[in-house]
C-alpha cells in the first residue's frame, strides 16, 4: 500500500528558528504532493502543492518545500518561524488522477517565545 | 472560495445509536471524501465518492456507510455507533484530486 511518512511527531522551536519537517512517500511513479496545516481549532488548509516543474515550491506564509525525486522526499521549510506557526502539519501524496490522497500522521509544531 | 460545510461541530451519541454526519459543498465538485483524524494516526480514509450514487471504500470502512444522493451532499453513516468510533471526522471535496482538497471544519463525535 502507498504510504506517507513524517519523521517528527512533535517539534518545539523558539521564535526565529529555522524549520524543516521531513516527509517521505512511497509512490514509484508520477506523484502529486501537498502540505496542509491545521491551526488550533481550525480546519485543514493547503499550504503548498507540487505537481511538476520546479522542485522548489513556495507556499503561503513564507513556507516552501523541496521535492527530491531520488529520495522520495518533500520536506517543508521555513527560514524563521513565528509563534503563529504553532499548528499541526500534514504531508499528503497521491498519484496523478483522482485517486484519494494518503496523509502522513502529522507533525505538531510548537513555537515558543 | 469553495466552502465545505459539516452540519455539526460537536456530537455526543450513545453506543448503538445510528449516527448521520452531513457534509455539503457549494462548488459543484464531483469528488468528496470522508476521513477520520485521530491523534498520532493522522487522517485515515473511510469512504469516497466520485459522482452521485457512487461510493468506494477507503482504508477503514468497517462500521460505516455513506450516501450520495445529490452531488453537493455526502453523508457518513455510523450504523451502530461504538466507543471506538469516537473521533474527529473530516469531510473534503475536490474538483480534481491533483489540485488538492478543501476541508470542512470537522465534526468531533463522542460515543458514550
Amino acid at each position: 500500500a502507498q504510504s506517507v511518512s513524517q519523521h517528527n511527531h512533535h517539534v518545539i522551536l523558539s521564535e526565529a528558528a529555522s524549520l524543516e519537517l521531513g516527509c517521505n512517500y512511497s509512490y514509484g511513479g508520477t506523484v502529486n504532493l501537498f502540505w496542509y496545516v491545521q491551526y488550533p481549532g481550525q480546519h485543514l488548509q493547503l499550504l503548498l502543492k507540487y505537481f511538476s516543474g520546479d522542485p522548489l515550491v513556495k507556499g503561503i506564509k513564507g513556507f516552501e518545500a523541496e521535492f527530491i525525486k531520488s529520495k522520495f522526499s518533500f520536506n517543508l521549510r521555513k527560514p524563521s518561524v513565528q509563534w503563529s506557526d504553532t499548528a499541526e502539519y500534514f504531508c499528503a501524496a497521491g498519484p496523478s488522477g483522482n485517486t484519494p490522497l494518503v496523509f502522513g500522521k502529522g507533525t505538531r509544531l510548537s513555537v515558543i517565545a | 472560495d469553495v466552502k465545505v460545510t459539516q452540519s455539526s461541530r460537536y456530537l455526543v451519541k450513545r453506543t448503538g445509536e445510528k449516527v448521520f454526519l452531513e457534509c455539503v459543498q457549494d462548488m459543484d465538485h464531483e469528488n468528496m471524501f470522508w476521513y477520520r483524524q485521530d491523534p498520532g494516526l493522522g487522517l485515515r480514509l473511510i469512504y469516497f465518492s466520485y459522482d452521485v450514487k457512487m461510493k468506494e471504500k477507503g482504508d477503514i470502512p468497517e462500521g460505516y456507510s455513506v450516501s450520495r444522493e445529490k452531488k453537493e451532499r455526502f453523508s457518513l453513516i455510523l450504523e451502530s455507533a461504538s466507543t471506538n468510533q469516537t473521533s474527529m471526522y473530516l469531510c473534503a471535496s475536490s474538483l480534481n484530486v491533483g489540485y488538492g482538497y478543501t476541508f470542512g471544519s470537522g465534526t468531533r463525535l463522542t460515543v458514550v
